[in-house]
């Protein structure tokens, strides 16, 4: 069965690093999206992609965070400057289509970021 | 007032019990409503999308309520497998973010 995947499976850094989290989303899917978890709280919903560009993104996706598809199969996350409170578990989710057409996002396992 | 609240336990019951949980969410507007499942340190994963007539599968029933903005699981003959986080998810329709709930812990003991 085809799943999205994720890398590393875990990444410690030091404050003030950058960071990319790298992400294989199911092959034929068009949607793109990170979400992230803070241990032992709520999924954080990040951004979602769509044909190259953000269409959405939430208040925590600051100028620090950016998203990429540098080719057709990765998507990834980078964080310029990262800070303690970074520091979460990175989901990242694709889908064929748009919710709103009954399509669902799949997650990968997640890279869990520790900011020393 | 939280987007989507939960009770985040947690339940505990022996195999074989009933046991629901519910959800309430804030914005009128939501068109879209799911249960997932989270495993301790894993990913969320789609138990089953929740349709306005309610819906089954297997053991696993959902209701909705629009009208008081709240959202039901039941699981019926719990198993030991059951043991996880359900996790109340809705979606406003305008776009494609999913809004978590906290999650609902139930461990299922023998």
């Amino acid at each position: 069965e085809p799943e999205v995947t994720q890398t590393p499976s875990h990444q410690v850094t030091q404050m003030g690093q950058e960071v990319i989290l790298r992400c294989v989303p199911i092959s034929n899917h068009l949607y793109f999206y990170w979400y992230r978890q803070i241990l032992g709280q709520k999924v954080e919903f990040l951004v979602s992609f769509y044909n190259n560009e953000i269409s959405e993104k939430s208040e925590i996706f600051d100028d620090q965070f950016s998203v990429e598809r540098p080719d057709g199969s990765n998507f990834t996350l980078k964080i310029r400057s990262t800070k303690l409170e970074d520091s979460a578990m990175y989901f990242c989710a694709s889908s064929e289509g748009p919710l709103a057409a009954y399509n669902e996002q799949f997650f990968g396992p997640g890279t869990r970021l520790t900011v020393l | 007032r939280k987007e989507v609240e939960q009770d985040p336990g947690p339940f505990n019951v022996p195999e074989g019990a009933t046991v629901a949980f519910n959800c309430t969410y804030s914005n009128s507007a939501s068109q879209s409503f799911f249960w997932y499942r989270q495993d301790c340190r894993k990913e969320p994963k789609l138990l089953m999308s929740v349709y306005s007539s309610g819906n089954e599968d297997g053991r696993f029933t959902a209701q909705l309520n629009r009208a008081s903005q709240y959202i039901s699981l039941l699981i019926r003959d719990s198993k030991l497998s059951d043991s996880a986080t359900y996790l109340c998810v809705v979606n406003t329709g305008k776009t494609d973010k999913l809004i978590f709930g906290t999650g609902t812990r139930l461990q299922v003991f023998p």
